[in-house]
């Protein structure tokens, strides 16, 4: 596709069950991100990754969140025992190799993600 | 202490007019990239204009422009001639630390953003 592609568009899941968002880049893109955005909240960085290692991972807010990226490609996030306080939208950013300082994001739509 | 900072969580503005929308930043990095995004109700954020800490010239993409004041630490967004489609959440974003000898830097940090309605 022309671009980054997440899916489900929108996710409701019970308090305590495991959620799994996916993140489609765009292609040839090395670089991948996810942010979170609270409602009336700006953007919360969660992690980034470079090919399918991840660098930084210090915006992961507990161990109930993990995500991994195979073949430079597709990545996965994953959040565990979900909790009331998850409910947000999980948007998803690739680039090429992110390591020129103007380099742009492109973003995907987002997971709408509501726990109940 | 906030790297960004937007002081206007609502904007509003006549069809056909110009508005600023204010960001200012905190960096001790002599070399860093100030970013604004728009984010219709679609929820997808598109890139509008960038602008490098080393620039000599204020960004200008079309009706968007830039009015980069180092000094004053601020990248505030101008736009010209509002349009309907203009009505959107604008975010102003920073990335840091790119230094001549190397040392990438990969994370933009973003401000809470400023809704910004147009009216016809």
């Amino acid at each position: 596709g022309a671009g980054v592609s997440q899916s489900p568009s929108n996710k409701v899941t019970e308090k305590g069950k495991d959620v799994e968002l996916r993140c489609d880049p765009i292609s040839g893109h090395t670089a991948l991100y996810w942010y979170r955005q609270s409602l009336g909240q700006g953007l919360e960085f969660l992690i980034y990754f470079q090919g399918n290692s991840a660098p930084d991972k210090s915006g992961l807010p507990s161990d109930r969140f993990s995500a991994e990226r195979t073949g430079g490609s597709v990545s996965t996030l994953t959040i565990q025992r979900t909790q009331q306080e998850d409910s947000a939208v999980y948007l998803c950013a690739s680039s090429l190799p992110g390591e020129v300082i103007g380099e742009k994001l492109f973003f995907g739509s987002g997971t709408q993600l509501s726990v109940l | 202490a906030q790297k960004i900072t937007q002081t206007q969580p609502g904007m509003f503005v006549q069809e056909k007019e110009a508005v600023t929308l204010d960001c200012t930043y905190d960096t001790s990095d002599p070399s860093y990239g100030l970013f604004w995004y728009k984010q219709p109700s679609s929820g997808e954020m598109i890139f509008l204009i960038y602008q490098g800490s080393y620039d000599q010239q204020n960004a200008t993409e079309g009706r968007y422009s830039l009015n980069f004041q180092k000094a004053r630490k601020s990248a505030n967004l101008v736009i010209s001639a509002s349009q309907l489609g203009d009505s959107a959440m604008y975010f102003c974003a920073m990335r840091e630390g790119l230094s001549n000898s190397g040392g990438s830097n990969y994370k933009l940090t973003f401000g809470k953003g400023t809704l910004l309605t147009v009216n016809p």
